[in-house]
């Protein structure tokens, strides 16, 4: 099966600007995670969607941060405006159950450098 | 709250040697508990879940309730086990949210 993509790979911004991350989960995998990793740090989770609906965004900073996932199916992340905390590997994830039966799937990452 | 611990960065060991990695965590109920593994220039993957309790590329892991400790384990490392491995804890009810420690950077030296 194909894996979870994500573009851009990698993304420099100056700060105040925008930026925007696409991810495509594996096909019929219905939950979606967006996940923070700075650098030496484990990733975070930002959102999680089942279907096109949120579970859990508690620690989505929304002043800048927001997603969506219309459709159910692809998502994106947009931060507006950046700031040089930023910085940061996004993880995309799916799974198509529980994660303790199937666990994740991650994409490669997108990794922003705000400068 | 939910936290996961890994206390070294970094750990060094030979070839054949044996390999610890320690993880400990902090929840007040029922955790379920993985490890997770990132080779070089690779996605980030699932190691082993310590409910199926199997054993992976000589991998395991034993979770510890009185200890909040879900070490990896290995008797003889291989060059190819270098990685970065993190460990993560499900809560019950946590949605399927997983809360991920700072990973351990492993080196297999010849």
């Amino acid at each position: 099966e194909a894996g979870v993509a994500q573009s851009p790979r990698y993304k420099i911004i100056e700060k105040r600007q925008s930026v925007a991350f696409w991810c495509n989960p594996i096909s019929g995998h219905a939950t979606l995670y967006w996940y923070q990793q700075i650098l030496g740090q484990g990733p975070k989770l930002l959102i999680q969607f089942q279907n096109n609906g949120v579970v859990d965004d508690s620690q989505l900073p929304k002043d800048r941060f927001s997603a969506e996932r219309l459709k159910g199916v692809d998502s994106t992340l947009k931060i507006q405006p950046a700031k040089l905390e930023d910085s940061a590997v996004y993880l995309c994830a799916s799974s198509s159950g529980p994660v303790i039966d199937y666990g994740y799937t991650f994409g490669s990452g997108t990794r922003l450098t705000v400068v | 709250a939910q936290r996961v611990t890994q206390p070294e960065k970094l750990l060094s060991v030979f070839k054949g040697a044996p390999v610890e990695l320690k993880c400990n965590y902090s929840y007040s109920g029922s955790p379920e508990l993985f490890w997770y593994v990132q080779y070089s220039r690779q996605r980030l993957q699932l190691l082993l879940r310590h409910i199926s309790r199997e054993s992976i590329k000589g991998f395991t892991a034993d979770l510890n309730k009185g200890e909040t400790s879900f070490h990896l384990k290995k008797p003889f490392a291989q060059e190819e086990d270098s990685a970065m491995y993190y460990c993560a804890l499900q809560g019950a009810g946590g949605g399927n949210k997983l809360t991920f420690g700072t990973g351990t950077q492993l080196k297999v030296e010849l």
